[in-house]
């Protein structure tokens, strides 16, 4: 069975500060990974996503992340936070036959001023 | 603008009370989702659908419905043998097929009176 693992729950960073928010997927097959962003009181927004090709994938406002297969990771990280990327960061994960996408349990981002 | 809309926003159910959560879109998406969010639980699955006329449960289906009359529209009931309904509660739909990422509403947040 899939499973997805968010090791922290939540991440305070200084503004401008870099910032890596982990992720680590179980699956026995082929996978489709994503990062969504939940911003209060919104439904989720999709920030990125990994579907196959290059390992390092990139949003518009600056995220990136890095689908690393052997130790099973999809981490997101981003060189200098801003204010407005307060918000909850969920992992996803789909299997490559399967269109049901299984969340992790969130990381919530501070950003201190 | 395409999208998915829930209403209402805001509900309040008082004990033994059936209420219906509305979820539309016009994306014209075949695949639709509700999941349940508590606070650091993540997204649980309660019930999806590929296509018109066909649903099937999810990971918490216990005391909810759901029905699909129309391909835009995906309601979900959340009935009295729901004992604990206080939640936030997402629709979403995707395409249905393997890898493509799920576009969601904007959410209803349920509470008990």
């Amino acid at each position: 069975a899939q499973s997805v693992t968010q090791l922290d729950s939540q991440v305070p960073v200084f503004e401008e500060a870099p910032v890596e928010l982990r992720c680590n997927y179980s699956s026995s097959v082929s996978v489709y990974l994503f990062w969504y962003v939940q911003y209060p009181n919104q439904g989720l927004q999709l920030l990125l996503k990994y579907l196959s090709g290059s390992t390092l994938v990139e949003s518009i406002n600056g995220f990136e992340a890095e689908f690393n297969k052997s130790q099973t990771s999809f981490h997101l990280r981003k060189p200098s936070v801003h204010i407005s990327d307060t918000a909850e960061y969920f992992c996803a994960v789909t299997q490559n036959r399967d269109d049901k996408i299984i969340f992790g349990k969130g990381t919530r981002l501070h950003i201190l001023p | 603008d395409g999208g998915i809309t829930q209403s209402p926003k805001y509900l309040f159910r008082k004990e033994g009370q059936n209420v219906t959560l509305s979820c539309e879109q016009n994306l014209n998406h075949d695949a639709m989702y509700w999941y349940r969010q508590d606070p650091g639980q993540g997204l649980r699955l309660i019930y999806y659908s590929q296509i018109v006329n066909d649903f099937q449960k999810g990971d918490i289906a216990e005391g909810y419905s759901v029905s699909r009359e129309k391909k835009e529209s995906f309601p979900l009931t959340v009935t009295s043998a729901q004992k604990n309904p206080t939640a936030f509660y997402l629709c979403a739909s995707s395409w249905g097929q393997a890898g493509q990422p799920q576009h969601f509403g904007d959410g209803t947040r349920l509470s008990i009176l």
